[in-house]
């Protein structure tokens, strides 16, 4: 039984670019939230995705966007990249938006 | 707003030893759940154990136990028996019950080191 996937693994872009990240939740599981984790800190909540529509949103600008497809993956958007938005993407998926998260590996983008 | 707050960035501890790591929090709900979660460096998040706040006996997996103290709002986690597998950054995360969604507020960690 596959976890969460995410891809890639690692992403390097330049400022002013743009990037998806995605994420395959874990088999049965019909919801996705997203986490960014800057170096040496806690993981940020960013947005929750449950029936391709996002339910819940953290305190992220709207530079950061995100999509839930019906087979439950889902994309995170970023345009206009920033310096500061260099972190740890984590993907998290579970079965309803109140039941045990279930984490990916994450996808590490650079920005230069 | 909620706030978690772990006070050692750093901790150590030898194989077999017993070891406590330290968090608190600042919520003015009465209903939440409180979690530990380990990072390898796999990256991936990994619950090590959950805490509801209505239940007043502390949460105990195997090794790993906390001691919940309410009023005071601290929630700490005991490593007993350590194995070199323990060493990883510890993070105390915590949530309420909404009906929204499951957004965590995480601490900002703890790096724990095991030496055989």
């Amino acid at each position: 039984d596959a976890g969460v996937t995410q891809s890639p693994t690692h992403l390097i872009k330049t400022r002013g670019q743009q990037v998806t990240l995605r994420c395959s939740p874990k088999s049965g599981h019909d919801t996705v939230s997203w986490y960014q984790q800057a170096l040496g800190q806690g993981p940020q909540f960013i947005f929750q995705y449950y029936e391709e529509e996002e339910r819940q949103r953290g305190n992220f600008p709207d530079r950061f966007s995100g999509h839930q497809f019906p087979n439950y993956s889902s994309e995170l958007n970023v345009n206009a990249l920033l310096l500061g938005d260099s972190a740890l993407y984590l993907c998290a998926s579970s079965f309803g938006p109140n039941e045990k998260l279930f984490f990916g590996s994450g996808t590490q983008l650079s920005v230069l | 707003a909620q706030t978690v707050t772990q006070s050692q960035p750093e901790m150590s501890v030898q194989e077999a030893e017993t070891v406590t790591l330290s968090c608190t929090y600042d919520t003015s709900e009465s209903d939440y759940y409180l979690f530990w979660y380990k990072q390898p460096p796999s990256r991936q998040m990994i619950l090590v154990i959950r805490q509801e706040a209505y239940k007043q006996q502390n949460a105990t997996e195997n090794r790993f136990s906390v001691n919940f103290q309410k009023a005071a709002k601290s929630f700490s986690l005991k490593i007993s028996d350590s194995q070199l597998g323990d060493a990883a950054m510890y993070f105390c995360a915590y949530r309420t019950p909404n009906q929204a969604g499951t957004a965590l507020i995480f601490g900002k960690g703890t790096t724990l080191s095991v030496s055989s």
